[in-house]
């Protein structure tokens, strides 16, 4: 059984256009977490749910909106990418901060995006 | 602001050689999580160990050891006896106990393992 779960694993798109990536987490975890990893394998936060409130929300262009429908999705949509949106996105999850001991993330496989 | 310097960036031993990673790390708080994560070839990542700022032993799990030194601000990772499978790219991470979610990664370590 995958843990987290992400779809799709690569996707090819033109510039201008809009485009989702869905996450799922069957680990009953509480807090979902958006990276971006680029070319150079820097991996930054993008946002961080929790119980579906939005709990981090990092300098990102307005381009890019989480949703969460429940606690076990947490979806990415782009409005209009730009080449510099090329990179590989990770969704995570969490236990979070839970009986006053902070918990590990477990990641999903990852999706390259990448816009031409 | 809390920050992550893994200083190494790429490193390259022969089979069967112990190799060290270094991790410093920068934050004011006093309640802190450290974490190693492995990011194979094949591209996910996988976590290895979280440790907190309160519990400075070192730990050993089979060929993989860390070594935490709070005077430094250093959470070091060994690999012992390397093998070509330990090929990645390795990061430490922060993450503060309170307030702040936000797991600060470095840099990461590129480590090839030649046969």
């Amino acid at each position: 059984d995958t843990a987290v779960s992400q779809t799709p694993k690569y996707l090819v798109t033109q510039m201008g256009n809009d485009k989702s990536i869905k996450c799922e987490q069957n680990l009953g975890h509480d807090t979902m977490y958006w990276y971006k990893q680029d070319s150079k394998k820097f991996l930054k936060i993008m946002f961080s749910y929790n119980n579906k409130e939005l709990i981090i929300n990092e300098t990102v262009p307005n381009r890019f909106s989480p949703k969460s429908p429940d606690k076990a999705h947490l979806n990415l949509h782009i409005n209009s990418l730009e080449l510099g949106d090329s990179a590989v996105y990770f969704c995570a999850s969490s236990q979070g901060l839970a009986g006053g001991i902070r918990y590990e993330q477990y990641f999903g496989p990852g999706t390259r995006l990448t816009v031409t | 602001a809390q920050k992550v310097t893994q200083a190494q960036t790429e490193i390259s031993v022969v089979e069967k050689e112990d190799v060290t990673l270094d991790c410093v790390y920068e934050t004011r708080d006093t309640t802190y999580y450290l974490f190693w994560y492995k990011q194979p070839p094949s591209g996910e990542l996988v976590f290895l160990i979280r440790r907190n700022s309160f519990d400075e032993q070192n730990e050993i799990s089979g060929r993989y050891s860390w070594n935490f030194q709070k005077s430094t601000s250093s959470f070091n990772f060994t690999i012992t006896a390397s093998q070509v499978v330990d090929s990645a790219v390795y990061f430490c991470a922060l993450q503060l106990n309170f307030g702040n979610e936000k797991l600060t990664f470095g840099t990461g370590t590129r480590l090839t393992i030649i046969p």
